[in-house]
């Protein structure tokens, strides 16, 4: 079945720290990316989508220039949290679809923990 | 998207089936309804999607009823391995993102 890898698993960093997360389909084309965020004991959170060559579109509430996505082609999208704070720390979860829209399902990475001392 | 009611928790002794219910009274009729599961610390996992037929894989059935307005995931032997939150989702072709609810959180009891 189709594969989204997701890297690192995990960063323990300082404070003010700019933090790439990578996320590659391996077997597919991602025409679409999108990228949640997971708090403990809570449900995923949409943070952006981003389709291959455009801007991406940011939720309501999350700061575009912290957050800054990028989805140079078709099998790989980053996210790079710019300096990083400890409220930053987080699961982030990359997912990726193909052309089919609805009718096909959404895969996931298994997730960046981040943690900000 | 319809939204989605599903019980917070759910019990199931190993190696019996577990029925996950979902209710989506509003669903609209280009609407599917996506199973995914979510175990500690990972990242979502796909398990089952329909639209209007039930539907069967190597991991689980899925049980829509004739209205549409409810659906059941089925693990026909549940394992210690399947203990998750599950979650039942509906998307429309229009729509771009997966909204994620609260699901079920399924422990399988040894």
């Amino acid at each position: 079945g189709a594969v989204v890898s997701q890297h690192p698993s995990r960063v323990i960093c300082k404070s003010g720290t700019s933090v790439k997360i990578e996320c590659r389909s391996l077997d597919f084309q991602a025409t679409t990316m999108f990228w949640y965020r997971q708090f403990p004991k809570q449900s995923l959170m949409l943070m952006a989508t981003s389709n291959e060559g455009s801007k991406a579109t940011y939720e309501q509430g999350v700061e575009k220039d912290k957050f800054l996505i990028n989805h140079a082609s078709l099998t790989l999208s980053t996210l790079t949290v710019t300096s990083a704070h400890p409220e930053d720390s987080s699961f982030y979860i990359c997912s990726a679809r193909g052309r089919q829209g609805a009718s096909q399902p959404q895969h996931f990475g298994d997730g960046t923990r981040l943690s900000i001392l | 998207d319809a939204k989605t009611t599903q019980p917070p928790s759910m019990d199931c002794a190993e190696g019996r089936a577990a029925n996950l219910p979902c209710n989506h009274s509003t669903i609209s009729g280009n609407e599917y309804v996506y199973w995914y599961r979510q175990i500690h610390s990972q990242g979502p996992q796909y398990i089952i999607h329909g639209l209007k037929n039930n539907e069967t894989n190597e991991m689980a059935s899925l049980i829509i009823t004739e209205d549409r307005k409810s659906s059941t995931l089925i693990l026909p032997h549940a394992t210690l391995r399947d203990t998750a939150v599950y979650y039942c989702i509906v998307r429309g072709t229009g729509a771009n993102n997966l909204f994620f609810g609260t699901g079920t959180r399924l422990t399988v009891i040894p």
